[in-house]
């Protein structure tokens, strides 16, 4: 069974960009989509993009302009940039593997605090 | 943007009870419909897709229905394991929203 596992940075400063890095174990990356979300308590679940093992990328509208997403299947691992942060992106994040219309595999998740 | 809307926003119910959480989305979107189910401090757990096919190993008293814009997940006889938030999500076919949540509690 596919798991997978977030690693980054649990606190950025304003401004600043988001890393985050979502490693998967036990399932290989190809013909699969890999997918971040976010929670935070204003604003729920929110999904932040996917990317395609093969490299595509598809954002959502409203964080696209601040959204970076790569993947590297040699290393079993895809990655989230999230430019000139501020308060409002403390959240949880969360990578899931996305099983075209639903999320079938998440990470336990990491909290990533923006404050100065 | 398709908006999710779930009801109600928080539900408490007896063990063995029949519960219904009801979603509604803000136009169709067909049966792209996914049920999850969250527990403090976890990541969410998908129950449901395509609005009524049970993801494997989730028990069989849940089960999901509706296509269209409205859609809801039935448990059959409420666990205390059960207790938990719930959240749809819709898939338009580029991207993909949730709904506020449903917190479920035990009387």
């Amino acid at each position: 069974q596919v798991q997978l596992q977030e690693s980054g940075p649990g606190l950025v400063k304003p401004s600043e960009t988001l890393s985050l890095t979502c490693t998967v174990s036990g399932g290989a990356m190809s013909s699969n989509y890999w997918s971040w979300i976010r929670q935070s308590p204003g604003k729920g679940l929110e999904w932040i993009g996917y990317i395609y093992y093969s490299g595509s990328t598809n954002y959502n509208p409203s964080l696209k302009s601040r959204v970076t997403m790569s993947v590297d299947t040699s290393k079993n691992h895809f990655s989230l940039k999230l430019s000139s942060v501020t308060a409002a992106d403390t959240a949880v994040y969360y990578c899931a593997r996305t099983a075209a219309d639903c999320f079938d595999s998440w990470g336990q998740g990491t909290l990533v605090t923006v404050s100065s | 943007d398709i908006q999710m809307t779930q009801s109600p926003s928080t539900l408490s119910a007896s063990v063995g009870d029949r519960v219904t959480i009801t979603c509604r989305a803000s136009q169709s979107i067909s049966n792209f419909l996914a049920w999850y189910q969250q527990k403090p401090g976890k990541a969410p757990n998908l129950l449901i897709y395509k609005a009524s096919s049970l993801e494997s190993g989730v028990p069989l008293r849940f089960s999901g229905s509706g296509s269209g814009t409205e859609f809801t997940l039935t448990i059959s006889s409420l666990q205390p394991d059960d207790v938990a938030t719930y959240y749809c999500q819709q898939y338009n076919g580029y991207s993909y929203t949730f709904g506020q949540g449903t917190k479920l509690e035990i009387k």
